[in-house]
């Protein structure tokens, strides 16, 4: 089975600062990868995707991540925070059941 | 578009207690997911329908039952409720059983068992 590893289960950025999430996954096979976004009460939404084209990923609302298969990563990045980027974000990846593995999750809080 | 909506939005049951969470989107998708939310371990797949008229376990489908009423319509059972499903619940649907698939989630269903 799959897994993703997201380093930090919490994150504090100032506002305007660089935001940078962490995944690592474990894959024997090329990946599919996603991230997610889950604000307050609210189920998830997709931000991103990775599918085996660019390995730089654009995404929603600034966001962007890299694939980086030496390193088995898939880090979500935004140059500069914003108040309405505090969420928690999930990386996850899909195999060949169409099942996704979702990490652990990462609540990032952005300070005024 | 309404998207993937779940009932009820919050519950809270006694143990041995049973209830059915609703989930029906209207997207014509043909796959659909529950998952539970704990946390500190992110979401974990309790069963799935790849299609109407399938159903399989997932992750953690101990004390859970389901039913594929039709394409639109997915539903999870607990038949006695334990305080360890004291849990927030998601359904989720996807356009097809892809690899690439975005998946699309309802707001959930937060569940208290005391």
């Amino acid at each position: 089975a799959q897994s993703v590893t997201q380093l930090g289960s919490h994150v504090s950025v100032s506002e305007g600062a660089l935001v940078l999430l962490r995944c690592n996954y474990s894959s024997s096979v090329p990946p599919y990868l996603f991230w997610y976004v889950q604000y307050p009460n609210q189920g998830l939404q997709l931000l991103l995707k990775y599918t085996s084209a660019a390995t730089l990923v654009k995404g929603i609302n600034g966001f962007e991540a890299e694939f980086k298969k030496s390193e088995t990563s898939f880090h979500l990045t935004k140059p500069s925070a914003h108040m309405s980027d505090a969420a928690e974000y999930f990386c996850a990846v899909s195999d060949t059941g169409n099942q996704f593995y979702f990490g652990t999750g990462t609540s990032l809080t952005v300070i005024p | 578009n309404a998207g993937v909506t779940q009932t009820p939005k919050f519950q809270v049951l006694k143990t041995g207690q049973s209830m059915t969470l609703q989930c029906a989107q209207d997207m014509n998708h043909n796959s659909m997911y529950w998952y539970r939310q704990d946390p500190g371990m992110g979401l974990r797949l309790i069963y799935y329908s790849a299609s109407e008229g399938t159903t399989d376990k997932g992750e953690v489908p101990n004390g859970y039952n389901v039913s594929r009423l039709n394409k639109r319509e997915f539903s999870l059972r607990l038949e006695s409720a334990a305080p360890s499903q004291t849990s927030v619940y998601f359904c989720a649907s996807t356009a097809e059983w892809a690899w690439d698939t975005e998946a699309f989630f309802g707001q959930g269903t937060r569940l208290t068992v005391v």
